[in-house]
């Protein structure tokens, strides 16, 4: 079965860390760009950060530029997050998606997120 | 940044009726936009892609049209599993941003 699952996230205090995984199965990892999707409670869908296939590509959104670093093993099939320095308006579920393309870019996989809650 | 706007931001409809929701970029994004159905504590669900191509396994009723800076998802005839927050996606630079969303909700 394709799926990306999602693991790490918690409850974590304002300045704290968390480092999130994303497991990819089904499908061959290592040929695919991958992103972190973000969607605060009750608000729509932010996105934070995109990997190319070998690593060599990363872009994030301003706003976690010098706290997030996302990378990715593609021996492990996994995508990684690690969040640093955490603020509350970084509560949110967050997706692992994979990018497809066919005359656009676009998201055809996501996984069902993992909830980061940073309060004290 | 290319901002997103969509709307409405919330329409009540009745099962059966046609409905439209509206994309707007703050500049050209020539054909890269996406349609995404996310129903409650799911995640998104690619609908369309590169403004009117369908997902594989998304029901007809589904499409999508426009260019440049406006774009719009159409429901042809509205299904109880329709009643969820659509978005729209830009994929023409990064950040790739998400229009606000529209809830469609039950008349």
């Amino acid at each position: 079965e394709v799926q990306l699952v999602e693991s790490g996230g918690g409850l974590v205090q304002p300045g704290g860390s968390l480092r999130l995984s994303c497991a990819a199965s089904g499908f061959t990892f290592s040929n695919y760009w991958m992103s972190w999707v973000r969607q605060a409670p009750a608000k729509g869908l932010e996105w934070v950060a995109n990997i190319n296939q070998d690593g060599s590509g990363i872009s994030y959104l301003d706003s976690v530029k010098g706290r997030f670093t996302l990378s990715r093993d593609n021996a492990k099939n996994s995508l990684y997050l690690q969040m640093n320095s955490l603020r509350a308006e970084d509560t949110a579920v967050y997706y692992c998606a994979a990018w497809s393309y066919s005359s656009a870019w676009y998201f055809d996989l996501w996984g069902r997120g993992t909830l980061v809650t940073v309060s004290s | 940044d290319i901002q997103m706007t969509q709307s409405p931001s919330s329409l009540s409809a009745s099962v059966g009726d046609r409905v439209t929701i509206t994309c707007r970029a703050s500049q050209d994004i020539s054909s890269s936009l996406n349609w995404y159905q996310q129903r409650p504590g799911k995640a998104p669900k690619l609908l369309i892609y590169a403004t009117s191509s369908s997902q594989s396994g998304v029901p007809s009723r589904f499409s999508g049209s426009g260019s440049g800076t406006d774009f719009t998802l159409t429901i042809s005839s509205l299904q109880p599993e329709d009643f969820a927050t659509y978005y729209c996606q830009q994929s023409s630079s990064t950040p790739e941003t998400f229009g606000g969303g529209t809830k469609v909700e039950i008349k």
